[in-house]
């Protein structure tokens, strides 16, 4: 699986924006670009994800750099609900890439504060 | 609606004994996956079922872990003969189906004494 690299920690204020970087140089046409996060005490949680283009729901928006060898995750209004790890994952869902039958490979993560 | 669930939440035991987590997954999803967590690390991949078999058991650390989802829901995660090196929190995921989004659960904590 194509590796990532993620600061190991970030911090912000709340109520202001948050933008999570994530590295991916060796990603492959195939990979699709997936963030979980994981609240203190708790399993992970599905953030958003994307292939191509830039992607919003209702937690975060995602932008993808157009060589998409970087993205960013972005919070548009921090709360302290949001401090967690943040974990920035690539999936192959090609069928040649079928044999990780959809597993997610996690990395170190960044440790998200959110300071009131 | 119900999410996944894991029993106990917590399992301390002494080295070398047996031990077995469950994890119900949510109703319908056919995928479901394990990982084991050790502390400041992300979760690491053990073993995937579609359906009640295993497609991918290529994360087990070693023989004396094996897993079952007979039935193709409630799935069973054993450990033998038990390792101070095995205590970890372990979650269950589980996703209606391969490449759709993994719903994980609080995680089971085993402590091995």
């Amino acid at each position: 699986d194509a590796k990532t690299t993620q600061p190991n920690s970030m911090e912000s204020n709340e109520e202001e924006p948050v933008h999570l970087p994530c590295n991916h140089s060796t990603i492959s046409g195939t990979d699709y670009i997936h963030w979980y996060r994981q609240l203190p005490s708790q399993g992970p949680e599905y953030v958003i994800h994307g292939l191509t283009s830039n992607v919003n729901n209702r937690m975060a928006s995602l932008a993808i750099a157009e060589d998409r060898k970087s993205s960013t995750l972005i919070l548009h209004r921090a709360t302290l609900r949001d401090a967690a790890v943040y974990y920035c994952i690539l999936r192959d869902q090609s069928s040649a890439g079928g044999t990780s039958y959809g597993k997610l490979t996690f990395g170190q993560g960044t440790i998200l504060t959110v300071h009131p | 609606g119900a999410g996944v669930s894991q029993t106990p939440s917590n399992k301390v035991t002494e080295k070398g004994k047996y031990v077995e987590l469950r994890c119900d997954p949510i109703s319908g999803h056919t995928a479901l996956y394990w990982y084991r967590q050790s502390l400041g690390q992300g979760p690491e991949f053990l073993i995937y079922f579609q359906g009640t078999g295993a497609a991918d058991d290529s994360g087990l650390p070693n023989d004396r872990f094996f897993a079952v989802r007979p039935e193709g829901s409630v799935s069973t995660l054993k450990i033998q003969r038990t390792e101070r090196g095995d205590s970890a929190v372990y979650l269950c995921a589980s996703s209606l189906g391969l490449w759709d989004e993994q719903f994980f659960g609080p995680g089971t904590r085993l402590t091995v004494l």
